[in-house]
């Protein structure tokens, strides 16, 4: 099955820093998701960009599907972004079965 | 509001018994799954339907059951062959090819 790789496994920042998180996958895809996991383990959705750029507040992705990776970026870092970072894109072609990275495990200290 | 549903939040097992995890969905979706997770990593596939009457395997689906009887609900069963059940639950569900939406997930502690 398809292989994803998230990058890095932990990060630490100081409020207010810029970060970008990265998500590799082994083979072409269709649709690619980022998530939150918030300390209560609720998976926020953030983004659904299977190509190109989206922006939402201090949060923006971009997939570049040829190339098969996706770069979640965080600007202006703030104590509530802590979490973990999933990325998500279909096991295989045909339908959508997300299958998940391990995660980028985020800490922003005030 | 539209959404997904799980219950309970917190769910207590004694070695030996069966017990079963709530999925509701009210988004119209036709395909749901079940992940777990444990401590520190990422989610695994245990089962996913992707219509009504009709669900497959994911990657760890030993020791688990599923039914999909209606095409709001998904419930899972974690039986007595799960020698290691101990972990958090989570239900989802997408349309056909779409975005898929996660519930708030089911803590189950062996006890």
């Amino acid at each position: 099955g398809i292989q994803v790789e998230q990058s890095p496994p932990d990060l630490i920042l100081q409020e207010g820093a810029n970060s970008t998180l990265r998500c590799n996958f082994s083979d072409s895809v269709n649709n690619l998701q980022w998530f939150h996991q918030n300390p209560w383990g609720q998976l926020i959705n953030l983004f659904y960009i299977p190509s190109g750029t989206k922006q939402n507040g201090r949060l923006s992705a971009t997939t570049v599907a040829t190339e098969r990776y996706s770069l979640l970026y965080i600007s202006s870092s703030q104590t509530t972004d802590s979490g973990v970072y999933f990325c998500a894109v279909p096991a295989s072609g045909g339908s959508y079965i997300p299958t998940f990275g391990r995660g980028t495990s985020l800490i922003v200290h005030p | 509001d539209g959404g997904i549903t799980q219950s309970p939040k917190y769910l207590f097992r004694k070695e030996g018994q069966n017990v079963t995890l709530s999925c509701e969905q009210n988004l119209n979706h036709d395909a749901m799954y079940w992940y777990r997770q444990d401590p520190g990593q990422g989610l695994r596939l245990i089962y996913y339907s992707q219509i009504v009457n009709d669900f497959q395997k994911g990657d760890i689906a030993e020791g688990y059951s599923v039914s999909r009887e209606k095409k709001e609900s998904f419930p899972l069963t974690v039986t007595s062959a799960q020698k290691n059940p101990t972990a958090f639950y989570l239900c989802a569900s997408s349309s056909a090819g779409g975005e898929a939406f996660f519930g708030q997930g089911t803590r189950l502690t062996v006890v």
